[in-house]
């Protein structure tokens, strides 16, 4: 069964960068897919973030690309975000999963990241 | 970026009753079209994808149906557990694949 779980700190400061990592485990990243991160501000909807594959190939949300890196590490069966120049506004839960073609069919629990001073 | 658009905001059905949600997209998206369940303090779940095929382990009062813009998820007879927001998604276009602002179902 594949698992995916996120962690990373969940109090980031204004004008810094929000780092993430994603475990999978029960599936190699290394075998296929791409793999992504979806976030959802509190009481709202559903954000894609980007995805990556276990090349490097990354697409992202032209909305959200010039602050957004997502990296792979193929040893450790894991994925990375990092959002830099954070605002308020950033502040939401934010979810891993595999990207099947573009839709989404195993997430992680998702982890709340809140941007404050 | 294609904009998807679902209606109603919130649906009030009563257990057992049938359900229609719907989602239109602002252009066509083929059938490349998802359908998620959430419920509270948990990830989305995919229910739909290919805008009829149920995923993995999805209850078959569960359908989906539409292609191009318009298209609908039909809970057949409500269970108590069906209870959450719903989301459409496109993955026809992208970058950037989108979703839409959310059904709620609720019990009435």
């Amino acid at each position: 069964q594949v698992q995916l779980q996120e962690s990373g700190p969940g109090l980031v400061k204004p004008s810094e960068t929000l780092s993430l990592t994603c475990t999978v485990s029960g599936y190699s990243i290394s075998s296929g897919y791409y793999w992504g991160w979806i976030r959802q501000p509190p009481g709202k909807g559903l954000e894609w973030i980007g995805s990556i594959y276990h090349s490097g190939s990354t697409y992202y949300n032209p909305s959200l690309k010039s602050r957004v890196t997502i990296s792979v590490d193929t040893s450790k069966n894991q994925f990375s975000l990092k959002l830099s120049s954070v605002t308020a506004a950033d502040t939401a839960v934010y979810y891993c999963a595999r990207d099947w073609g573009g839709k989404f069919d195993y997430w992680g629990q998702g982890t709340l990241v809140t941007v404050s001073s | 970026e294609i904009v998807m658009t679902q209606s109603p905001a919130t649906l009030s059905v009563s257990p057992g009753e049938r359900a229609t949600l719907s989602c239109r997209a602002s252009q066509s998206v083929s059938s490349n079209l998802a359908w998620y369940q959430q419920k509270p303090g948990q990830a989305p779940r995919l229910l739909i994808y290919g805008a009829s095929t149920r995923a993995t382990g999805i209850p078959a009062r569960f359908s989906g149906s539409g292609s191009g813009t318009e298209f609908t998820l039909t809970i057949s007879s409500l269970q108590s557990e069906d209870f959450a927001v719903y989301y459409c998604q496109q993955y026809n276009n992208w970058p950037p694949n989108t979703f839409g602002q959310g059904t709620k179902l609720e019990i009435k």
